[in-house]
């Protein structure tokens, strides 16, 4: 347990509305990822961040944007959802000099 | 383009049997291996990890073996117990990418009492 909170826990949302899903976490860890999983492809890298403000994008960033003004909370956000935005989202920390991440709880998420 | 790949969906085990579990990969590059295990409605927790200079990692129950030069690895569960049913992910990274990891699709392993 590495401290990891995602809210909400579930929503249900309609085409075109905007979300934002936040993670939060308690231990101060410079980086911060968020993964979508999906059956059939595992988990995929959305958006990570290496610090405040500190953010790059991953091999499915496409529909989303993140921030990160502070150090214990990053945000992610669907500026207008989509079907294709359903899926199951997960939230990870590192901790500096570690290579392994630590996942936070998830969030289901349904676009209707 | 599938960097890491888990060929098998599913796998079924008896109690007190050793369970293998595979996973391939194709960039060179990946110098960190690691495999979490999932329970239904929870995250993905760590399991154990192999970097690229060593062969082979050992913890309790759980090794996990490193074959560079075919690019595979396995995790290994002896003896395996009804509570390690679960969905195991296997996940690479190299360090110049700073350190994000790419997943498998996953292995469902059901451990039969």
């Amino acid at each position: 347990d590495a401290g990891i909170t995602q809210s909400p826990r579930h929503k249900v949302t309609e085409t075109g509305t905007p979300v934002t899903l936040r993670c939060h976490q308690t231990e101060n860890h410079r980086y911060m990822y968020w993964y979508r999983q999906d059956p059939g492809h595992g988990l995929r890298l959305i958006h990570y961040s290496y610090g405040v403000k500190d953010t790059d994008k991953g091999e499915v960033s496409d529909g989303y944007s993140v921030s990160r003004s502070k150090t214990e909370d990053f945000l992610l956000t669907l500026e207008s959802a989509t079907s294709s935005q359903t899926s199951v989202y997960f939230c990870a920390i590192r901790k500096t000099e570690q290579e392994t991440q630590y996942f936070g709880p998830g969030t289901r998420l349904l676009v209707l | 383009d599938q960097q890491v790949k888990q060929n098998s969906p599913s796998l079924s085990v008896q109690e007190g049997r050793i369970s293998i579990l595979n996973c391939d990969y194709t960039n060179s590059m990946f110098d960190y291996f690691l495999w979490y295990k999932k329970y239904p409605a929870e995250g993905p927790t760590f399991l154990i990890s192999i970097s690229s200079i060593k062969d082979k990692n050992e913890d309790g129950r759980f090794t996990v073996f490193l074959n560079k030069s075919a690019k595979h690895l396995s995790l290994h569960i002896v003896p395996s117990q009804p509570g390690d049913s679960a969905v195991y992910f296997c996940a690479a990274s190299e360090e110049t990418s700073g350190s994000r990891l790419t997943f498998g699709e996953g292995t469902q392993l059901t451990v039969n009492p």
